[in-house]
């Protein structure tokens, strides 16, 4: 049973344009979600959170939407560069202190220049 | 070099043989979880230890798989008698106490290959 869906198993968008990264969930216990983005060969990378209080958490470039009712969250890169072609991991947890985080099973984002 | 290190990168064990995994955490971080990866899926928890003491070891399976984090030393985790199903790679990632995985760093894995 997957709590944690990602649906698109890859996505790809012209350097410079929007990068939307779609995840839903179904365990409404869920309070605290966060996205990763992992290189081949390499560990995942913290790379922003939000917590079920907000609606909204920004930083930089990226900015995490949560619509708590419809159990989704999106990641929007803006502008999209190159460096960011990864393969991006939404994760989501029961408490505040995110100990134990179920993940979903990525989407792979290329950004063509 | 400050980051979460695990050894080793690549380990290829036969049907029935131990896998040993290491993993040292960041200067200064008292907590260390292990994710497993199955191929074309995210991450899965196995278990959450401190110290010399084993917080939530919910996601372990039942049998052949076991972790410990000595007072001296890297955590373990240890997978007796590898079957195909255990080839995965194997994350690490450390915490300073209290702060959970919002302010922890992963390793770049153990990719577990068994024959």
């Amino acid at each position: 049973d997957q709590q944690v869906k990602q649906n698109s198993p890859s996505l790809s968008v012209q350097e410079g344009r929007i990068s939307i990264l779609n995840c839903d969930y179904t365990n409404s216990m869920f309070d605290y979600f966060l996205w990763y983005k992992k290189y081949p060969a390499e560990g995942p990378t913290f790379l922003i959170s939000i917590s079920s209080i907000k609606d909204k958490n920004e930083d930089g470039r990226f900015t995490v939407f949560l619509n708590k009712s419809a159990k989704h969250l999106s990641l929007h890169i803006v502008p999209s560069q190159p460096g960011d072609s990864a393969v991006y991991f939404c994760a989501a947890s029961i408490s505040g202190s995110a100990r134990q985080l179920t993940f979903g099973s990525g989407t792979q984002l290329t950004v063509l220049p | 070099n400050a980051g979460v290190m695990q050894n080793p990168r690549h380990l290829v064990r036969r049907r029935g043989q131990e896998a040993r995994l290491r993993c040292s955490p960041m200067k200064g971080h008292s907590h260390v979880y292990w994710y497993r990866q199955l191929p074309e899926e995210g991450l899965k928890f196995m278990v959450y230890l401190q110290k010399e003491n084993i917080i939530d070891e919910s996601g372990m399976p039942k049998e052949r798989f076991s972790a410990e984090f000595p007072k001296e030393g890297p955590s373990i985790l240890r997978i007796q008698q590898v079957v195909r199903g255990d080839s995965a790679a194997y994350f690490c990632a450390s915490s300073p106490q209290g702060r959970g995985m919002s302010e922890a760093f992963f390793g770049q894995g153990t990719r577990l290959t068994v024959v």
